[in-house]
């Protein structure tokens, strides 16, 4: 099974908010990302979580705090989005994070009002 | 830094072969993956190469590397309808992070 799960599936939000993304995996992988995405371009990695510690934050804004609950489980906590950070949040895993393959999730697709 | 380069677009008319190039800078050590986007959906894993292997196949795809001059191909055999998607090239970066290439939309005609 190489399934990673998103919900919700969709998300509209206002400016003033507060919501959560949440993905989970039961593959027993250790390491686990959140990547945004916008129309037409490629994913862009914004946190990483290896054994439930946040090793990356790629200079994200405050406005997204990510939480990992337990080894299978990953949040994406939103708070006072603007609209320009409206887009598809995916998340992905690996075995671990000097592994190789990262399996994605369907992805939340966010938009902000 | 590092690099990932596609061409944007491809078109083939169902039952050819299809190639998806992909070009990268750096040459350390890695696994360089291809990973297919349908619309509104995520990606999904097709296939990946070792950085010292020379070719890879598995069904209808084959992945060729040329280390020589860093280019990597995807070549979809009998394109299908179904096959119709965006096609990302990704190299393996430091700490695992995936260096993505701007992808390929392959669009698939009768």
């Amino acid at each position: 099974d190489t399934e990673v799960t998103q919900t919700p599936k969709h998300l509209v939000m206002g400016m003033t908010n507060k919501k959560s993304l949440k993905c989970e995996q039961h593959m027993g992988h250790r390491a686990m990302y959140w990547y945004k995405q916008k129309a037409k371009k490629p994913p862009e990695l914004m946190f990483v979580y290896s054994y439930e510690k946040l090793s990356i934050n790629e200079s994200v804004p405050s406005r997204f705090s990510p939480e990992c609950p337990n080894s299978s489980l990953l949040n994406l906590h939103l708070h006072a989005l603007q609209p320009e950070d409206s887009a598809l949040y995916l998340c992905a895993s690996s075995q671990d994070q000097g592994a190789n393959e990262q399996y994605f999730g369907p992805g939340t697709r966010l938009t902000v009002t | 830094g590092e690099d990932v380069e596609q061409s944007l677009f491809l078109s083939v008319r169902e039952g050819d072969s299809s190639v998806i190039n992909c070009t990268y800078t750096d040459s350390s050590s890695t696994y360089l993956y291809w990973y297919k986007q349908e619309p509104g959906a995520g990606l999904q894993l097709l296939t990946y190469i070792f950085s010292n292997m020379d070719m890879k196949q598995d069904q209808r795809l084959t992945v060729l590397l040329n280390k020589k001059d860093k280019h990597l191909s995807l070549r979809i055999a009998d394109t299908q309808t179904g096959d119709s998607a965006i096609y990302f090239c990704a190299k393996g970066g430091g700490y695992n992070k995936l260096i993505f290439g701007a992808g390929t939309r392959l669009a698939v005609h009768p």
